[in-house]
């Protein structure tokens, strides 16, 4: 079964850190490049970060961009989002979920992601 | 980053039809994808590319994108169907990878 379980979450205060691990199972990780989103409650889904298959292409959201890095190991099936200098707006349910990037010029280019985890709460309060 | 526009909610009646929109300039470069997601739950993927349903989605879901609009329709809802809907898309302004809709509340009546 093609599985993502994600863990690390918790409270955490204000300018804190926090490392979320997921863990996949089930697919040939290292083929897939990965992605990080989040849903703060009560808010729709805001995408936080992407990292390649190989790990040398990474993006991240402006709002994240220079605090959090995305990392992954393939040898141990893992995607890492080491999160630093933690805000309450950071406060959120964070999901790691699978990438589909394919296509070409004639059958068009196709952009998804497939396969979510259930996802780790992260609580940013004094 | 661009921004991909849904509105907030709608109903439906029990068995018919229900499609919900989502708009932005990035769809007049990418696909749109469409999550389905229950209270306390994972959003699912139920629509992705052109018109395509993984497997396990029932087919009554169904995609079409016209200009700068993505469309989910839903044929026959039924109860279960009841859910938060997300479209996605790669974001054509460069600023961002990935751009989420601002979701939409399905209600079955």
């Amino acid at each position: 079964e093609v599985q993502l379980v994600e863990s690390g979450g918790g409270l955490v205060q204000p300018g804190g850190s926090l490392r979320l691990s997921c863990a996949a199972s089930g697919f040939t990780f290292s083929s897939y490049e990965m992605n990080w989103v989040r849903q703060a409650p009560g808010k729709g889904l805001e995408w936080v970060s992407y990292i390649s298959s190989s790990g040398s292409t990474i993006y991240y959201a402006d709002s994240v961009k220079g605090r959090f890095t995305i990392s992954r190991d393939n040898a141990k099936n893992s995607l890492y989002l080491q999160m630093n200098s933690l805000r309450a707006e950071d406060t959120a349910v964070y999901y790691c979920a699978r990438d589909q990037s394919w296509g070409d010029i004639l059958t068009g280019y196709y952009y998804y992601m497939d396969v979510w985890g259930k996802g780790t709460t992260v609580t940013v309060s004094s | 980053s661009s921004e991909l526009t849904q509105d907030p909610a709608v109903s439906v009646a029990l068995g018919q039809t229900v499609r919900i929109t989502c708009q932005g300039d990035s769809l007049r470069s990418y696909y749109a994808s469409w999550y389905q997601q229950k209270p306390g739950q994972a959003p699912v993927l139920v629509i992705y590319g052109k018109n395509n349903r993984p497997s396990g989605i029932p087919d009554r879901f169904s995609g079409s994108s016209s200009g700068n609009t993505a469309s989910l329709t839903i044929t026959g809802a039924q109860a279960e169907d009841e859910a938060d809907y997300y479209c996605n898309s790669r974001d054509s302004s460069g600023n961002h990878l990935y751009v989420f809709g601002t979701g939409t509340k399905v209600t079955v009546l």
